[in-house]
C-alpha cells in the first residue's frame, strides 16, 4: 500500500519558472490538502479540496493554484516561482466522511527557488 | 484568527528523562486535536483527542486535552533516542488541521 506519493522529492528551480508538484493517494480519501513547512512557522495550509471537483484556499494561497480532477490526484502549481516559495511541501489526505479521523501525509517535496 | 502555540520550541534531554510538551490554542468550535511526530520526513499520527480530561495512552506516550483552559499536553516517560523528533499539535476545524510551530525534542544518550 503506497498511501500518498509525492513527486519530485526535491527540486531546485530558477525564479520565474513554472513548477507542478504532484500528489497521488490510493486510499480513496475524499479530502486532500497541501501544506508548506518553514522553520519556526510549522505547517501552513496552502489549498485544500474536500472532494473531487472542488478546491478551497487555505492560510497562504497566494502564488499557488491547485486542481482536483479526480479523487486520487491533487497537483500544486507555482505559476512563476519566487525565492520566498523555498520550502518543504507536504500533501495530505483524510476521509472526512468519517468524524474524527486523522490526516495522512506524503514524504514531502523540498523545493529551492534560486 | 485561529492560533496554536507550542512550547517549548526546542528541548534537549537525556535518555530516561520525562518530558512534557505543551500546546495552547485559540481555536473555536473544533472537533478534535491531533498530535503528530515528525522525524526525517512525513508527520506520523500519534493521538486524537476529542473529549476534555480523558487521557489517551500509547506505551510511554500519553496526552490529554483541557477544553476549558484551552491546552493539550503530550507526555513522554523514560525517553529514548528514538523519541528525537519534532512534535506537532493541530486542532482540526472544518476538516482542516491548524498546526502549531512544533516542539523539537532531542534525546541524548
Amino acid at each position: 500500500i503506497a498511501g500518498i506519493t509525492q513527486a519530485p522529492t526535491s527540486q531546485i528551480l530558477a525564479a520565474g519558472r513554472r513548477m507542478t508538484l504532484r500528489c497521488t493517494q490510493d486510499m480513496r480519501h475524499n479530502a486532500m490538502y497541501w501544506y508548506r513547512q518553514d522553520l519556526g512557522l510549522g505547517l501552513r495550509l496552502i489549498h485544500y479540496s474536500n472532494t473531487a471537483g472542488t478546491t478551497g484556499k487555505g492560510e497562504v494561497p497566494d502564488g499557488y493554484s491547485v486542481s482536483r480532477a479526480n479523487t486520487d490526484d491533487f497537483p500544486l502549481t507555482l505559476a512563476s516561482a519566487v525565492p520566498s516559495q523555498t520550502s518543504v511541501y507536504f500533501c495530505a489526505s483524510s476521509d472526512s466522511t468519517k468524524s474524527n479521523t486523522e490526516a495522512f501525509f506524503g514524504q514531502g517535496t523540498r523545493l529551492t527557488v534560486v | 484568527e485561529d492560533k496554536v502555540v507550542q512550547s517549548p520550541l526546542s528541548l534537549v534531554v537525556h535518555e530516561g528523562d520525562t518530558v512534557t510538551l505543551n500546546c495552547s490554542y485559540e481555536v473555536t468550535n473544533f472537533r478534535s486535536l491531533l498530535w503528530y511526530k515528525q522525524e526525517k520526513k512525513a508527520p506520523t499520527f500519534l493521538f486524537m483527542l476529542t473529549s476534555s480530561g480523558i487521557e489517551k495512552k500509547s506505551g510511554r506516550l500519553s496526552s490529554i486535552l483541557d477544553k476549558k483552559e484551552l491546552f493539550s499536553i503530550l507526555n513522554i516517560t523514560a525517553t529514548q533516542t528514538g523519541d528525537s523528533a519534532i512534535y506537532l499539535c493541530a486542532p482540526k476545524k472544518g476538516g482542516k488541521l491548524i498546526f502549531g510551530q512544533g516542539t523539537e525534542l532531542s534525546v541524548k544518550p
